[in-house]
């Protein structure tokens, strides 16, 4: 099962503009990830927040952690075509460190 | 490093054959992990290996599904027999000893006629 919904399903924004995406989860967490899969191709990690973090910044991207509403937002600035894929968020809790994935957001980036 | 490393990148088969996906992880990471993605189910985490043990394989969905991983460098997934409904896009995946990101191989898409 699911622990993390992304939201939303689908996205479609201009080049330029920024883009977020949401993770609502269910149960206490370790750590929330957020990964990236294009086209075809297998999902390439992007960012790991940790439950005792609240942000964290890389490059373009930042992803906020607000664990009282037990949701993640990814923000990716200044949007390129090339960012187009699906964006996954995973979490994992208790002693396992597995995570578990959600379903995706598709985000299409029109040039 | 080349990354994760799964063969055949597609395969297509009929209902009723075995089919044995492949997946070499990265050198020295301590886990493995096959999962299973459709547009209906998302994706699925089917069972994973730590240090070649298999620790969870809850999400095996049926018997006819089995994973081995005889040494650190190499595992397989088999489907025997293959139904229609198995097919999607099997990705196999490696990670680290420390709690941190997984890679992932470039998948196995499996059709069954």
């Amino acid at each position: 099962s699911q622990q993390g919904e992304e939201d939303p399903q689908a996205l479609s924004i201009q080049e330029g503009e920024n883009a977020t995406m949401n993770c609502s989860y269910k149960t206490s967490i370790n750590n929330l990830q957020w990964y990236r899969q294009n086209s075809g191709r297998g999902l390439v990690h992007l960012i790991l927040i940790r439950s005792n973090e609240r942000e964290k910044h890389s490059g373009r991207l930042r992803v906020t952690l607000d664990t009282s509403k037990k949701s993640s937002s990814l923000l990716i600035t200044a949007s390129r075509a090339a960012d187009t894929a699906s964006y996954f968020c995973a979490t994992d809790s208790g002693g396992s460190y597995i995570p578990t994935f959600g379903r995706g957001t598709s985000l299409i980036v029109h040039p | 490093d080349a990354g994760v490393i799964q063969s055949p990148r597609h395969e297509v088969t009929e209902m009723g054959q075995e089919v044995t996906l492949r997946c070499k992880p990265i050198s020295g990471h301590d886990y493995l992990f096959w999962y299973r993605q459709t547009m209906m189910r998302g994706l699925e985490l089917l069972i994973y290996f730590n240090n070649n043990v298999p620790i969870d394989d809850s999400g095996m969905p049926e018997d006819r599904f089995s994973a081995k991983m005889p040494n650190a460098s190499f595992s397989t997934l088999k489907i025997q027999p293959s139904e229609p409904r198995d097919s999607a896009v099997y990705f196999c995946a490696s990670r680290g000893i420390e709690v941190n990101e997984q890679f992932f191989g470039p998948g196995t898409r499996l059709t069954v006629l």
